[in-house]
This record gives structure tokens, C-alpha cells and sequence, in this order.
């Protein structure tokens, strides 16, 4: 079975700061893993996802995520934040196995930007 | 852009009441799910739909709970009879068959209040 921590339930920080939304996770299989972001009232867009390959992963809107083998961690980051950036964000695990495709979340994290 | 959609985006039902969700994914996805979000916690798979029939359930998902694809384009929840424990949101989400590392592409969901 798998689990995903995010370790933040909310996070605020001010407009054009930086921010790092973390996010560890637990597997006994190999996973690919997701950043979805909620917007009030909308349903949950994929940011970026890991599969294979080089570790810094860019996405939408100027995220960007590291996957961390060794410490299970795909923490999320932006160099500077919008306004607009404020949402809800939920890391996703997919675990290996033959015709599995279900997501495991985390219970997300609130980023709420402050003006 | 294709999206899902989901009706009604929210619906109040007494205890015991059989309620449908209702979901239209996108027009050329093969794999259908549904996933519930109970306030302030996780965001949980229930189960997933692929050529006519369930691929995959959780533990959730028990004999209260059916799936179906009465037409070529919606895709329903039935909870047959509705308890305090249901109230959540529910989203529903459909993807394209690639390979593994799908992107699911969710809906705003509907949330059920049970009273």
C-alpha cells in the first residue's frame, strides 16, 4: 500500500516570495508521482507529474518539483508567487501493478498569498 | 479545452435516500473513476470503470455503492442508501489509457450533504 505526507496544511507567503510545498511519500513499489492544484470551485489540475528520468520536474505556472529517492520526498516550488497562485495543492502517488491506476493523495496543502 | 463535468454540484439528501451522481468525461478517455473527499480529510479513490465494468474498487466501496455507463457519455454513482458518512465531495475523473503515469482529468465535483 502506499501513503503520501504532506506536511503542511496550510501555507501562507507573501506576493513574489518564494515557496516550497512538501510532500513525502511511502511505497514498498516503484510510483510515479503528481502535483494537481484546486482552484475554488474547480475541479483538480495536474501541475506536473514524475515518471522516469531527470529528477527536477517543470510544470505549469512556473512550478517546479525534485524527486528525492532516498529521502521519498517530491517536495513543490516556486521561485515567486502570484496572487493568482493561491489554491489548494494535492501531491498524488500511482503505484506499479498490472492495470492499477488509482491515485493515493495527500490531504493537501492550502496556499494562500498574501498581497 | 475538453473538460469533465459534474451534476448537480450540490446536493442535499435525507438519511436512507438513494442519490445518482452524475458525470460526463471527456469524450475520447476510456477509463472512468470516482474519488471522495470528506471535509478536511484526503482525497480518497473509490473505484475505476474500464470497458463496461469495474477495474479496480477500495474498501469504500461497498454493496451501498454501484457504478454505470448507461450511454456513450455519462457516468454515474449511485449510493443507495445514504448515511451521515457519506456527506463529502465527490469528484469524478476519466484519462486515456497510455501507458502508466496517466493524467486523470477531474471534475469540479459534487458535494453531497446528508441530513
Amino acid at each position: 500500500a502506499q501513503s503520501v505526507t504532506q506536511l503542511d496544511s496550510q501555507v501562507p507567503v507573501f506576493e513574489e516570495a518564494p515557496v516550497e510545498l512538501r510532500c513525502n511519500y511511502s511505497s514498498s513499489v516503484s510510483v510515479y508521482l503528481f502535483w494537481y492544484v484546486q482552484y475554488p470551485n474547480q475541479g483538480l489540475q495536474l501541475l506536473l507529474k514524475y515518471l522516469s528520468g531527470s529528477t527536477l520536474v517543470k510544470g505549469i505556472n512556473g512550478f517546479e518539483a525534485e524527486f528525492n529517492k532516498s529521502q521519498t520526498s517530491f517536495h513543490l516550488r516556486k521561485p515567486s508567487v502570484h496572487i493568482s497562485d493561491t489554491a489548494e495543492y494535492f501531491c498524488a502517488v500511482e503505484a506499479s501493478g498490472a492495470g492499477s491506476y488509482q491515485l493515493t493523495f495527500g490531504k493537501g496543502t492550502k496556499l494562500s498569498v498574501i498581497p | 479545452e475538453p473538460e469533465v463535468t459534474q451534476t448537480p454540484s450540490h446536493q442535499v439528501t435525507q438519511m436512507g435516500q438513494e442519490v445518482i451522481l452524475r458525470c460526463v468525461p471527456i469524450s475520447n478517455h476510456l477509463y472512468f473513476y470516482w474519488y471522495r473527499q470528506i471535509l478536511g480529510q484526503k482525497v480518497e479513490f473509490l473505484v475505476s470503470f474500464y470497458n463496461n465494468e469495474i477495474s479496480e474498487k477500495s474498501e469504500i466501496f461497498d454493496d451501498q455503492f454501484s457504478v454505470e455507463r448507461p450511454d456513450g457519455s455519462n457516468f454515474t454513482l449511485k449510493i443507495r442508501s445514504t448515511k451521515l458518512e457519506d456527506s463529502a465531495m465527490y469528484f469524478c475523473a476519466s484519462s486515456v489509457p497510455s501507458g502508466r503515469g496517466n493524467e486523470q482529468y477531474f471534475g469540479p465535483g459534487t458535494r453531497l450533504t446528508v441530513t
